[in-house]
């Protein structure tokens, strides 16, 4: 799996819309880029994934540059319920699905 | 459908003592894992499953035993508990759809206290 790497934390302000960018240069052309985040104490919760199409649901965007050696999830209209450590992680969608230290998102009110 | 049932919720231990942390999902998912998660830290892959009767290790086993008889129980069993294991445990589960892994479900912890 390739290595990503994230900033180990941001702030943004409440309404506005929080860019999480990652970058993952070793990516290999099979690899999918996953985001899960953490609220405190919570299990992990998916997020969304993507290949090389930029992705939207009802949660967030994920936009992965053409190279795709680096995306970025957006979280449209952050609000406090946004506050959480998010976890870039690019894998092949096997069994085995392992997190690194992820961007500690605080959302300012 | 209640997703991925972890229990108990609390358990404190003696040093020594064996248990079993439960895990049931239902909703037919064949991927099955067990993370643990030190406070401050991150979560560290202890063991994971890809189907009934198949497991593997993660990064770190040591200590812990799994296996998995049916396709909705994934049980970790601590043989002889340690200090060192003083963690929260998240078991989590995934499927594939249109051949891609969907993202995991995780329950929502066990917190494990040994002394």
């Amino acid at each position: 799996d390739a290595k990503t790497t994230q900033p180990p934390s941001m702030d943004c302000a409440e309404g506005r819309a929080a860019n999480l960018p990652c970058n993952h240069s070793t990516i290999s052309g099979n690899e999918y880029v996953y985001w899960y985040r953490q609220i405190h104490s919570q299990g992990p919760q998916y997020i969304i994934h993507g290949l090389k199409n930029n992705e939207t649901n009802e949660m967030a965007s994920l936009i992965i540059t053409e190279d795709r050696k680096s995306s970025t999830l957006i979280l449209p209209h952050a609000t406090l319920r946004d506050t959480a450590v998010y976890y870039c992680i690019a894998y092949f969608g096997n069994e085995k699905l392992t997190f690194g230290t992820g961007t500690r998102l605080t959302i300012i009110p | 459908n209640a997703g991925v049932t972890q229990t108990p919720k609390f358990q404190v231990l003696k040093t020594g003592q064996s248990m079993t942390l439960q895990c049931a999902q239902d909703m037919n998912h064949e991927y099955m894992s067990w993370y643990r998660q030190d406070p401050g830290m991150g979560l560290r892959l202890i063991h994971y499953s890809v189907g009934a009767g198949i497991t593997d290790q993660g990064e770190v086993p040591n200590g812990y035993n799994v296996s998995r008889s049916t396709t909705e129980d994934f049980p970790l069993r601590l043989l002889s508990a340690a200090p060192s294991q003083t963690s929260v445990y998240f078991c989590a589960s995934s499927t594939h759809w249109d051949r891609q892994l969907v993202g995991y479900t995780f329950g929502s912890g066990t917190r494990l206290t040994v002394v």
